[in-house]
Order: structure tokens, then C-alpha cells, then sequence
């Protein structure tokens, strides 16, 4: 199972960009990266998923290096409303990329904290 | 649709007593996860099942006992309650179509033991 690491916490100011990288040295050929947001009290919810290069969406963008061995996040313009905890997810569940072990092991997460 | 939905929302047991939390989903999707939350912390895996029938073991499933009988339904059983076990409780199900590959979670229920 690839094992995430991101850093604990990151603040930032409203209208900033923020980027936050998690590293995952052991992913496998199978695996796809997958960010999820938390806000207090609720579920993790989708953000953004990739497997390689870069994925971006009305949200967010994911920057995936071609050794995959780590991803980025990139928020831009964040707002106070991005407050959250911010987990890597790196599994291989899809059928669609022939896995089947389905055990999503959460990372400790990156608490953002968005500044006025 | 409802999605993933979790009951009860609130529950406070007492040391030893027994309870089962409620998991269903409405999406026909094969795989579902039970997860635990600890104050402050992340996620962690109790229990997952890739299809009815099929259950397996996450990183913390002593204590606790699941069943998938059907696609939809996926409960979670506490057999005596500790305080260790005073956590949110998160189910969670997953689409693993090739267009739409991600964890749908429910709501979650708060316990906890006195």
C-alpha cells in the first residue's frame, strides 16, 4: 500500500494560490492519486483525481510529475470558505485500472487555514 | 438520490453495551468502508467490502464486527462498548465506474462511550 505524507498544517491569505504536495514514494503501476476536502463535523468530500501529468477541474488543478512519486494540489485564489483539512489519497480500488484489493488507507492530512 | 446515509446521527453508550450503526446507499456501488475520526485527527479504516458477501479488515478493526448481506446495506457492530471506542464514524461508498472513481461519504454518527 503507498503510504502519504503532506505536511500538517499550511495557512494562507485570501486570493492566494495555494499548492499543497504530497509525496508518495511507493505508489504503485495501479494506483491513482485522488484529493479529498474536509470541513469540521462533515465527510470528506472530492475535490480531484489524476494518474499522471496534470488534471484540472473547476475547483482545482493536480500536478503529477512523471515519476508519480509525489502530486500537488493547487488551489487558486483561495477564500475563507476553503478552510479545511486536505487528505492525499493514493489507492487501487477502479476496476477500470485492474485493481481489486480495495483498502483506501487516509493520510493525517493537511489542515489549511485561510487568513482574511 | 440520498447518496450514503448514517444512522443514528448521535448515540452515548455505556461501557459494555452493544450497538450497531447503520450504513446504506442508494447508488449500487460494490465497495464500502467504515472509517473512524478521532478528534483533531484523520481517517481511519476499520472495515471495507468490495461486493454482498465480501468483507476485509482496514488498520483498526478490533472491537468492532461488519456484514454486507446486500449492495446496499453495510452495518458496522460494536459488541462491548469502551471508551476507547468514542469516535466519529464514518461510512462511506465507493463508484468504481471509469468515469467517476471516488469515495461518497455519508454524514457520519458521533459516539460516545461513558
Amino acid at each position: 500500500l503507498a503510504k502519504t505524507t503532506q505536511p500538517i498544517s499550511m495557512d494562507s491569505y485570501e486570493g492566494q494560490e495555494v499548492n499543497i504536495t504530497c509525496s508518495h514514494n511507493n505508489i504503485a503501476t495501479n494506483d491513482y492519486i485522488t484529493w479529498y476536502q474536509q470541513f469540521p463535523s462533515q465527510g470528506p468530500r472530492f475535490i480531484i483525481q489524476g494518474y499522471k501529468t496534470k488534471v484540472t477541474n473547476e475547483v482545482a488543478s493536480l500536478f503529477i510529475p512523471a515519476d508519480r512519486k509525489s502530486s500537488t494540489l493547487s488551489l487558486p485564489r483561495v477564500s475563507l470558505s476553503d478552510t479545511a483539512v486536505y487528505y492525499c489519497l493514493v489507492g487501487d480500488t477502479a476496476s477500470y485500472y485492474g485493481g481489486s484489493q480495495g483498502n483506501l488507507i487516509f493520510g493525517k492530512g493537511t489542515k489549511l487555514s485561510v487568513k482574511p | 438520490n440520498a447518496g450514503v446515509t448514517q444512522t443514528p446521527k448521535f448515540r452515548i453508550l455505556k461501557i459494555g453495551q452493544s450497538m450497531t450503526l447503520q450504513c446504506t446507499q442508494d447508488m449500487n456501488h460494490n465497495y464500502m468502508y467504515w472509517y473512524r475520526q478521532d478528534p483533531g485527527m484523520g481517517l481511519k479504516l476499520i472495515y471495507y467490502s468490495v461486493g454482498a458477501g465480501i468483507t476485509d479488515k482496514g488498520e483498526v478493526p478490533n472491537g468492532y464486527n461488519v456484514s454486507r448481506s446486500t449492495t446496499e446495506d453495510f452495518p458496522l457492530r460494536l459488541e462491548l462498548a469502551a471508551p476507547s471506542q468514542t469516535s466519529v464514524y464514518f461510512c462511506a461508498s465507493f463508484s468504481d465506474t471509469a468515469t467517476n472513481e471516488k469515495l461518497f461519504f455519508g454524514s457520519g454518527t458521533q459516539l460516545s462511550v461513558l
